[in-house]
């Protein structure tokens, strides 16, 4: 399984441009979400899916939109970017209840983001 | 607003010393875990303790719950420069969480050989 995978790496954008982060899973898991993450701040949650179809605002979801039309993939649509939107963001899966009966996440590499 | 205080922020030791890294709140979980990251990568999960007042070990790694839920400590034995990283705490909510965690701002370990 290659897990959680994460495109691009790394990018660049101007202020006003948009872009998309893609973001997928090949173990079937139907909870996934993203998150973003600035120096010192840990994790913040955008936005999450509890499954295709379903998607649901997290802590900081102004300037996103995602999707969720497949289980495997949940894209992360940046609009109108923003300096403030410059950060690392993260793309994490789950199944409902693992062995520990709780929500373990399984997260990708990142997107470093920076918009100029 | 559920928050998780970690402490301390930065932690910079030598090569076999001991350490303890605080994870705090004022809300109950139902769940407590405890992530790695190291530069340039996503968090790796290294437990989850869920009963309050658990223990669990992992090598030289302890983990505990708190007995009222509300808080965690992860103590490092004889430190290695490979524990070097980010060490994230995430408490995750009771009924209808959805897998919503609430992450610390994390403890940043600095091991030098």
């Amino acid at each position: 399984n290659a897990g959680v995978t994460q495109t691009p790496k790394f990018r660049i954008l101007k202020i006003g441009q948009s872009m998309t982060l893609q973001c997928a899973q090949d173990m079937n898991h139907n909870y996934m979400y993203w998150y973003r993450q600035d120096p010192g701040m840990g994790l913040k949650l955008i936005y999450y899916s509890v499954g295709a179809g379903i998607t649901d605002k997290g802590e900081v979801p102004n300037g996103y939109n995602v999707s969720r039309s497949t289980t495997e993939d949940f894209p992360l649509r940046l609009e109108l970017a923003a300096p403030s939107q410059t950060s690392v963001y993260f793309c994490a899966s789950s199944y409902s209840k693992g062995t520990s009966n709780s929500y373990e996440q399984y997260f990708g590499p990142g997107t470093r983001l920076t918009v100029t | 607003t559920q928050l998780l205080e970690q402490s301390p922020q930065f932690l910079s030791i030598q090569e076999g010393e001991n350490l303890t890294v605080y994870c705090n709140s004022s809300s109950v979980f139902s769940s407590l875990q405890w992530y790695r990251q190291e530069p340039g990568e996503g968090p790796v999960l290294l437990v989850t303790v869920v009963t309050g007042g658990e223990v669990k070990k992992l090598k030289r790694l302890t983990f505990q719950f708190g007995d009222a839920r509300k808080d965690s400590s992860l103590h490092i034995t004889a430190a290695q420069p490979g524990d070097t990283g980010l060490y994230l705490c995430a408490g995750e909510g009771y009924g209808g969480s959805q897998g919503n965690l609430i992450f610390g701002k994390g403890t940043k370990l600095s091991v030098k050989p």
